[in-house]
């Protein structure tokens, strides 16, 4: 499975966009990335993936560079309620490999949405 | 998107008792689920993986004879911790496969339960 790298952690002030970054430079050309986040004691929500063209939906966008080797998930408008630690994680198809259904966690990256 | 409930939110026990978290996926079929393990300040590990109507497979340095699972229908997967200890006190997420989503899949995960041995 490809690597992710991310941030430790960012800052962004509410109602300011907050763009957080991944590197995947070892991702291959079917698997997708995902991005997770998690409020402290819950469990991970799911926020969005993609695998070449750009994504939006209700809560946030996805950009994923030409080359597929990093991403950034991109909240419009932060809000004190998006702080938590956001998981970028790549995945191939689950049809193509077995076990490829596993997600595989990283440290992500904690947000703090400042008032 | 899909809602997947764990239940108890938490529990306290004594060590050397059995403690059971159910994980059920509310408004979609789940053929897997996947259990994990989270300690505080560390990230999500993946403890064992959930398959309808045949065994778990449990990841490396997982006793399956501690932590059974059982995957019983396509909404209800629970985790037993056997004869728990107090090293075993963690937070538990289950996440369940939203197939329906097409060949891309989607997990959607449970709230979690806190664990607590003493």
């Amino acid at each position: 499975d490809a690597k992710t790298t991310q941030p430790t952690s960012m800052d962004c002030a509410e109602g300011r966009a907050a763009n957080l970054p991944c590197n995947h430079s070892t991702i291959s050309g079917n698997e997708y990335v995902y991005w997770y986040r998690q409020i402290h004691s819950q469990g991970p929500q799911y926020i969005i993936h993609g695998l070449k063209n750009n994504e939006t939906n209700e809560m946030a966008s996805l950009i994923i560079t030409e080359d597929r080797k990093s991403s950034t998930l991109i909240l419009p408008h932060a809000t004190l309620r998006d702080t938590a630690v956001y998981y970028c994680i790549v995945r191939p198809p689950v049809f193509l490999i077995q076990g490829a259904q596993k997600l595989v966690f990283g440290q992500g990256t904690r947000l703090t949405i400042n008032p | 998107g899909a809602v997947v409930s764990q239940h108890p939110s938490w529990v306290i026990c004594k060590s050397g008792t059995s403690v059971k978290i159910e994980c059920r996926s509310l408004d979609f079929q789940a053929t897997t689920m996947f259990w994990y393990r989270q300690f505080p300040k560390q990230s999500l590990m993946l403890m064992a993986t959930s398959n309808e109507g045949s065994k778990a497979t449990y990841e490396q340095g997982v006793e399956k004879d501690k932590f059974l699972i059982n995957h019983a229908s396509l909404t209800l997967s629970t985790l037993t911790v056997t004869s728990a200890h107090p090293e075993d006190s963690s937070f538990y997420i289950c996440s369940a496969r939203d197939q329906g989503a097409g060949r891309t899949d989607t997990q959607y995960f449970g709230p979690g339960t806190r664990l607590t041995v003493l």
